[in-house]
């Protein structure tokens, strides 16, 4: 059974930037959702999708989107980034049926540096 | 705005020392609750979750929590520690029926071998 990975593992963009950070589900996972991580705090929900629609979002601007495909994988693009951004950033994958209280699996996650 | 404490940030013990993390979570709902852990160098994994019924939850590692819905809380513990506990504890907390899941700040536990 494959775990959910995530690439690429660091990266460095500067201020106004747009980024793309790809998250691959645990085989048999339908639901993906992202986590940003600072330094020092606890992962803050940014979204969830589930079966390639949205399914739920955090308090984070629309500058944040994503994206789930057929295979059930995702991506987290920022636009327009800012310096607040640097994070780690997490995907967590689950087996559900749109709800959230089935058992995550997170990924090793992206380091985001904003420069 | 649901939020999740953690009262410890950093926690020092000594191997076979009783271990207590505190969780408070602020919301009156129906919740669910979880407690993570991050081992050096590895992802985040579920330890234990209540979702209902017995109160006091029993999870991997010789872990447990109990939920006190008075008080809202829902605290860790284990009765002896060993060296291997050393980890990062994240308690989460979300809403019934929500996609929401809400995490604590984390409280960093070193066991002292």
């Amino acid at each position: 059974e494959t775990g959910v990975t995530q690439s690429p593992t660091h990266l460095i963009k500067t201020r106004g930037q747009q980024v793309t950070l790809r998250c691959s589900s645990q085989s048999g996972h339908n639901t993906v959702s992202w986590y940003q991580q600072a330094l020092g705090q606890g992962p803050q929900f940014i979204f969830q999708y589930y079966r390639e629609e949205e399914n739920g979002r955090g308090n984070f601007p629309p500058r944040f989107s994503g994206l789930q495909f057929p295979n059930y994988s995702s991506e987290l693009n920022v636009n327009a980034l800012e310096l607040d951004d640097s994070a780690l950033y997490l995907c967590a994958s689950s087996s559900s049926t749109g709800s959230s209280y089935n058992e995550q699996f997170f990924g090793p996650g992206t380091r985001l540096t904003v420069l | 705005a649901q939020s999740v404490s953690q009262h410890n940030h950093h926690v020092i013990l000594s191997e076979a020392a009783s271990l207590e993390l505190g969780c408070n979570y602020s919301y009156g709902g129906t919740v669910n609750l979880f407690w993570y852990v991050q081992y050096p160098g590895q992802h985040l994994q579920l330890l234990l979750k209540y979702f209902s019924g017995d109160p006091l939850v029993k999870g991997i590692k010789g872990f447990e929590a109990e939920f006190i819905k008075s008080k809202f809380s829902f605290n860790l513990r284990k009765p002896s520690v060993q060296w291997s506990d050393t980890a990062e504890y994240f308690c989460a907390v979300n809403l019934y029926n929500n996609n929401d899941m809400r995490f604590g700040a984390g409280t960093r536990l070193t066991v002292k071998p």
